[in-house]
């Protein structure tokens, strides 16, 4: 089934290190996402990429990192987790970045750092 | 950053019609209004998107009055397994290459028997 694939599932870090979520779309979508997701917060958008090989900042960018080099792969990285960054991230496609573009979400990475 | 405000928390029953209203203020003429249904341990699922009036598919209706500041998503006849949280989201405009999209905090849908 086509769709978005976030690896791993879970995590337990220790705070300082570094860590890199995966995500994976075989829907040829333009634009991907990245959100985390906070109880109370709802979803906050942390790097967007509209197209392989350019990426931009959402809401809260501090702290992490994207690359897009293809258009299959949108990694997401903590160069050194603090507690702070505990959560449930959410990886997300579209066909392009408009807004008439609904979004196809995978089923999350549930990150505790410690 | 076009922010958008929905209430906390909605309670009903089965068989009733549930409606939540988004506020969205500041959306830009270009931005679509979509919505999204959200089950514990899941990713959000689209429902809905519309950008101007009225739209129906077969789970939900949207409708957007003139002035597009605010859209109210209506779930015909609930059900028990329609309990999730419902997210309603606008783009933000910041340039033309340049397009930033924000959820708002949600609103928990809670369907009793």
């Amino acid at each position: 089934i086509a769709g978005i694939t976030q690896a791993p599932t879970s995590q337990i870090l220790a705070a300082g290190r570094r860590m890199t979520l995966r995500c994976t779309q075989d829907m040829r979508h333009n634009a991907m996402y990245w959100y985390r997701q906070d109880l109370g917060l709802g979803l906050r958008l942390i790097h967007y990429s509209n197209t392989a090989g350019t990426t931009g900042k959402g809401e809260v960018p501090d702290g992490y990192s994207v690359s897009r080099a293809n258009t299959d792969d949108f990694p997401l990285t903590l160069a050194s987790a603090v507690p702070s960054q505990t959560s449930v991230y959410f990886c997300a496609s579209s066909e392009t970045g408009n807004s008439n573009q609904p979004q196809h979400f995978g089923d999350g990475t549930r990150l505790s750092i410690l | 950053l076009a922010k958008t405000t929905q209430p906390i928390s909605m309670d009903s029953y089965e068989g009733q019609e549930v409606n939540i209203t988004c506020s969205h203020n500041n959306i830009a003429t270009n931005d679509y209004i979509t919505w999204y249904q959200q089950f514990p341990s899941q990713g959000p699922r689209f429902i809905i998107q519309g950008y101007k009036t009225k739209v129906t598919n077969e789970v939900a209706s949207l409708f957007i009055p003139a002035d597009r500041k605010s859209s109210t998503l209506s779930l015909p006849r609930v059900s028990l397994s329609d309990t999730a949280v419902y997210y309603c989201l606008v783009g933000d405009k910041r340039s033309s290459n340049d397009y930033k999209l924000s959820f708002g905090a949600g609103t928990t849908v809670t369907v009793r028997a």
